[in-house]
């Protein structure tokens, strides 16, 4: 089937350790997007990449960092500068990154806490 | 970063009513699309708007890109209790857009 997948649904990491969110798509989308959802916050961009090899900051991306080698994956780190990281990850993809292409899909979701 | 301003925040209503949401902004977007996400899930893609005045079904669910394209609004007809969930808007002008999502609660 053809979809999203994020790994692990949960996790949990020590406080000041890089942690690694995965997210593989096999919908053949060029673009990819990771967002921070926190309670009564809605979505927030962190990260965004429109075409392999090429990412760039959305509105939070201070202490995390991402990396799009291939065009069905885009991990996530998060770092031990992100000072609040406890929350859920949504990865995305859509078809293209301009208009009007720009319906998003998204994974489960992995929700990270850090004691 | 740039909100949309979605209404009502949270909801509760019995199994049958129908409900109306909708999403306003001072900035005008190219694409309207609607989300649901359960709990613990990820969000699900309803409907998706490409033209102002346009008027898309999906099931019971209908919505409705505004004349001015400044608006959006998203209506579920005889609510059934797997409707609960949080509901998003977002708007797309150059780079997509979120609202901060209404909660609707069923009461079977």
């Amino acid at each position: 089937d053809g979809g999203i997948t994020q790994s692990p649904k949960y996790l949990f990491r020590k406080e000041g350790q890089n942690v690694t969110l995965s997210c593989e798509q096999n919908l053949n989308h060029d673009a990819m997007y990771w967002y921070r959802q926190d309670p009564g916050q809605g979505l927030r961009l962190i990260y965004y990449s429109q075409i392999v090899n090429d990412f760039q900051k959305g509105d939070i991306a201070e202490g995390y960092s991402v990396s799009r080698e291939k065009k069905e994956s885009f991990p996530l780190t998060v770092t031990s500068a992100q000072k609040n990281p406890t929350a859920f990850y949504l990865c995305a993809s859509s078809l293209s990154g301009s208009t009007p292409y720009n319906e998003q899909f998204f994974g489960p979701g992995t929700r990270l806490t850090v004691l | 970063g740039q909100q949309l301003n979605q209404s009502p925040q949270s909801m509760f209503i019995q199994e049958g009513e129908d409900v109306s949401m909708n999403c306003t902004s001072s900035s005008i977007f190219n694409t309207w699309l609607w989300y649901k996400q359960d709990p613990g899930e990820g969000p699900v893609l309803l409907i998706a708007l490409y033209k102002a005045g346009e008027l898309t079904s999906n099931g019971r669910l209908t919505a409705q890109f505004g004349i001015t394209r400044k608006d959006s609004f998203l209506n579920i007809s005889a609510s059934i209790p797997s409707d609960v969930g949080i509901y998003f808007c977002a708007g797309n002008n150059r780079k997509l857009i979120w609202g901060l999502g209404t909660s609707l609660g069923v009461n079977p």
